[in-house]
């Protein structure tokens, strides 16, 4: 089956660090761009981070510039996202997502998200 | 960024009847190569989004032909020819011609 399985979310205090993970199985993962996304209440679906099928080009929304770290083990068929100096503004619901192969900067393939919660 | 707006916010809609919901760009979503990166979601209840229609008009493997896209430029509209119960949820436009960004959503329910 084509899935993509996220973990790692939890409570963490603001300026505490947490790891995402995203288990991938049913295609060939090497292959795509692979994205982060998160979505809240407030300010809805964002676009959060991408990299490319060989990690050598990655891309980040403003607000996570030097706090966030998306990496991928292709061996392992893994996608993660080390979140570092949390704010309250990050608690969200965060995706991993698949980028469509021959459409442009579009998911075709979403996890079932992790809830990640900033909070003293 | 580009911002993506949608209209209206809220649906109420009556079954087996047609519904539509706008969405407009900040920019143009032409990319250089000429192709329109716009894409709909729909989001149920408890669930992940899943992609419907993406190209503006191309649907998704498995996707109703209820559902269908048109537009260009800035304009573009997701369209239900016949609304099911299933249907229900909220529906998101998203860009990929630029940095990617997403309408706010529309919230489909039944009357």
């Amino acid at each position: 089956e084509v899935q993509l399985v996220d973990s790692g979310g939890g409570l963490v205090q603001p300026g505490g660090s947490l790891r995402l993970s995203c288990a991938a199985s049913g295609f060939s993962f090497s292959n795509y761009w692979m994205i982060w996304l998160r979505q809240t209440p407030g300010k809805g679906l964002e676009w959060v981070a991408n990299i490319k099928p060989d990690g050598s080009v990655i891309n980040y929304m403003d607000s996570v510039k030097g706090r966030f770290t998306i990496s991928r083990d292709n061996a392992k068929n893994s996608l993660y996202l080390q979140m570092s100096s949390l704010r309250d503004e990050d608690t969200a619901v965060y995706y991993c997502a698949r980028t469509d192969f021959n459409v442009r900067s579009t998911p075709d393939l979403w996890g079932q998200g992790t809830l990640v919660t900033v909070s003293s | 960024d580009v911002v993506m707006t949608q209209s209206p916010l809220s649906l109420p809609v009556t079954l087996g009847q047609p519904a539509s919901i706008s969405c407009r760009s900040s920019q143009s979503l032409v990319y250089s190569n000429g192709n329109t990166y716009l894409s709909w979601f729909q989001q149920r209840p408890g669930q992940s989004p899943r992609r419907l229609i993406y190209m503006v008009s191309i649907r998704d493997s498995g996707v109703p032909d209820r559902f269908s896209g048109s537009g260009s430029g800035t304009d573009f509209t997701l369209h239900i020819s016949r609304v099911e119960a299933e249907d229900v949820g909220v529906y998101y436009c998203m860009q990929g011609t630029h940095w990617p960004t997403f309408g706010p959503g529309t919230k489909v329910d039944i009357k």
